[in-house]
């Protein structure tokens, strides 16, 4: 069965252009999760959704940060205009029930 | 102070070693625990779910003590393969999974 997968799995940017971010959720997860893991913060929640409508949005950093889930297979998280602090591994997990989560691969995120 | 604190690591031990690793949470309503395991630019994965009777998975013990909020895990004969980091999560009643900086586990030859 295929898992969580995101694209891309790696992003160079320029400050100021507009990142977005995707995922696929494991099919029949109805929890879908974003984080975002640096060195110095570690392992953070930005935003969650359950049944693609979004509960817990207070993790987002600031309003350059967006995300969105029109239907139960599809997600993406956008960054506009970014900036070099957002430079960070992003990671979308999924899971049924909020507890045991799946992890995707990651998008390492470089912003110069 | 942080809603869930492990050991600083890193853990330098020689493979066969026995390694235990702790971890302490804040809120006393937490509900479900886990540890996950991450390898070096890889996502994490959940390693195994921790239960108030203890659980053993094969060289991995976990236990968890609600009275002190206290969580460890225990890695017997560990192996190279082990070498990671190692998180500890805490699921609050009715919140988000809140998640250890991680101890980073180095198992040499």
């Amino acid at each position: 069965d295929a898992g969580v997968i995101q694209s891309p799995r790696h992003e160079v940017t320029e400050m100021g252009q507009e990142v977005t971010l995707r995922c696929k959720p494991i099919s029949g997860h109805d929890y879908l999760f974003w984080y975002r893991q640096t060195m110095m913060r570690g392992l953070e929640l930005l935003i969650y959704f359950n049944n693609n409508v979004p509960i817990d949005d207070s993790g987002m950093p600031e309003d350059r940060f967006s995300a969105k889930m029109p239907n139960a297979s599809f997600s993406t998280l956008k960054i506009q205009p970014s900036e070099p602090r957002d430079s960070a591994v992003y990671f979308c997990a999924s899971s049924l029930g909020s507890t045991m989560q799946y992890f995707g691969p990651g998008t390492r995120l470089t912003v110069t | 102070r942080k809603e869930v604190e492990q050991d600083p690591g890193p853990f330098n031990v020689p493979e066969g070693a026995t390694v235990a690793f702790n971890c302490t949470y804040s809120n006393s309503a937490s509900q479900s625990f886990f540890w996950y395991r991450q390898d070096c630019r890889k996502e994490p994965k959940l390693l195994m779910s921790v239960y108030s009777s203890g659980n053993e998975d094969g060289r991995f013990t976990a236990q968890l003590n609600r009275a002190s909020q206290y969580i460890s895990l225990l890695i017997r004969d560990s192996k190279l393969s082990d070498s990671a980091t190692y998180l500890c999560v805490v699921f609050p009643y009715g919140g988000k999974l809140i998640f250890g900086q991680g101890t980073e586990l180095s198992v040499k030859p």
